[in-house]
């Protein structure tokens, strides 16, 4: 089934750009997501991808998709200390449609 | 903006007691999860369902059950709290066939068993 993996941390300073990574293992996911958890809260949905696109840009936030790597990353331009959280990346996969979860980038901004 | 809510946010009780955990959405969503949050960020998935009457097992075994009687609530039952069953549980929803089918998470509700 798919499996979905990030790195557990980043460390970046502020004003800088972040670039959290991901990788997944099934290539007929349609569509890729990114989540953030901030602090004693749920997740919030961020952006996503299609598979057939490459790139996708939403304010200060990019997501580049390499369908041929199966990677996908998510770039934080002007990274600000409230973008501190925990960032998730998901995939459909399995028969059941359920979304797989990474198990979460914990982004730290340094001020 | 989502509108899906869980009570309580945090919940204090001691071992071997009943707890109902509720999630509620307002969005007509047919799918809803169950997941448990390490404290170390991992999600794990522990129930799910596709509508009303329909609930499934999730990927992590898990002592709780769930009931869906009403498309919009999906409340998660312990018969017997237990210190091991201290975690974070998140309620979310989605649309489901075909589509974008993005989830969508309540606030969470914190859970201490001592």
């Amino acid at each position: 089934g798919e499996d979905v993996e990030q790195s557990l941390f980043l460390s970046v300073r502020e004003g800088d750009s972040s670039v959290i990574n991901c990788t997944y293992t099934d290539s007929s996911s349609t569509y890729l997501y990114w989540y953030k958890q901030e602090p004693g809260a749920g997740l919030q949905l961020l952006t996503y991808i299609f598979s057939n696109m490459d790139m996708k840009q939403d304010q200060r936030l990019t997501v580049l998709l390499n369908k041929k790597d199966k990677h996908l990353s998510l770039r934080i331009a002007d990274t600000q200390t409230g973008d501190s959280a925990i960032y998730f990346c998901a995939a459909y996969g399995g028969s059941q449609g359920n979304l797989i979860f990474g198990k979460g980038t914990k982004l730290s901004v340094k001020p | 903006e989502a509108d899906i809510y869980q009570t309580p946010r945090y919940l204090v009780i001691g071992t071997g007691k009943k707890i109902t955990l509720e999630c509620s959405q307002t969005m007509g969503h047919d799918k809803m999860y169950w997941y448990q949050q390490d404290p170390g960020m991992e999600l794990h998935l522990i129930h799910y369902s596709y509508g009303v009457n329909s609930t499934e097992k999730g990927d992590l075994s898990s002592e709780s059950t769930v009931s869906r009687i009403r498309t919009e609530h999906f409340p998660l039952t312990l018969e017997s709290a237990r210190p091991s069953h201290t975690s974070q549980y998140l309620c979310a929803s989605s649309e489901y066939g075909q589509g974008r089918n993005e989830q969508y998470f309540g606030p969470g509700t914190r859970l201490t068993v001592t």
